[in-house]
């Protein structure tokens, strides 16, 4: 299957600081990449999609100042988690959207492995 | 609203078949996904349906009924390392995931 990565794997920070999370597509481009965040025993929460080269789309209750998304290529994602607090520790995950691969389906979403924040 | 219903948790025992339920309501049907999720991990693709009937794919396979809004994950000959959440999602009308909230699969020895 395509291949997505995310960096950086774990992050520690301290409240206030800003963190950086970079989602990669390597074998193939992604117009449109997801980010999620997930708390412990809780399933995936949709926190906005990003498309290559406009404003991201966030949901409902998800705030745009504090997580900062730029798609400013076909390969690469970013999300900034602004102004970190103890709240904002959990498991974000980007995904891809692949559309019409030869002999698969189409719309299927690849995942990165995952960046484990944790705001102390 | 847009629902998915699948149970929380379900245990088996190695060797074993178990089957995955997963009930849906979302507002128009683009096709039904199964998504594996081990623990500290993110999710990784198993299987997709969009038309009805059943997709085997080695050990796992998929079944998928529109009319009933259902669909069912069947794993056979289960392992230790099939120990994981797996997630149900529907692809709506408008191309958004809507994802069930996991049923954690505990394989007994």
């Amino acid at each position: 299957g395509a291949v997505v990565s995310q960096h950086p794997s774990r992050v520690i920070c301290k409240s206030g600081t800003s963190v950086k999370i970079e989602c990669r597509s390597l074998d193939f481009q992604a117009t449109t990449m997801f980010w999620y965040r997930q708390f412990p025993k809780q399933s995936l929460m949709l926190m906005a999609t990003s498309n290559e080269g406009s404003k991201a789309t966030y949901e409902q209750g998800v705030e745009k100042d504090k997580f900062l998304i730029n798609h400013a290529s076909l390969t690469l994602s970013t999300l900034t988690v602004t102004s970190a607090h103890p709240e904002d520790s959990s498991f974000y995950i980007c995904s891809a959207r692949v559309p019409g691969l030869a002999g698969g389906p189409t719309d299927t979403q690849y995942f990165g492995p995952g960046t484990r924040l944790t705001v102390l | 609203g847009q629902n998915i219903d699948q149970p929380t948790e379900m245990t088996a025992t190695e060797g074993a078949i178990v089957q995955i339920n997963c009930t849906y309501q979302t507002s128009g049907f683009n096709g039904l996904f199964w998504y594996q999720q081990h623990a500290g991990e993110a999710p990784t693709f198993l299987s997709y349906n969009v038309l009805d009937g059943l997709e085997e794919k080695g050990r796992f396979s998929s079944f998928l009924s529109r009319s009933k809004g259902y669909s069912y994950l069947l794993l056979k000959e289960l392992q230790m390392k099939d120990s994981a959440s797996y997630l149900c999602a529907v692809l709506d009308s408008n191309y958004q995931l809507i994802w069930g909230a996991g049923t954690k699969l505990i394989i007994k020895p």
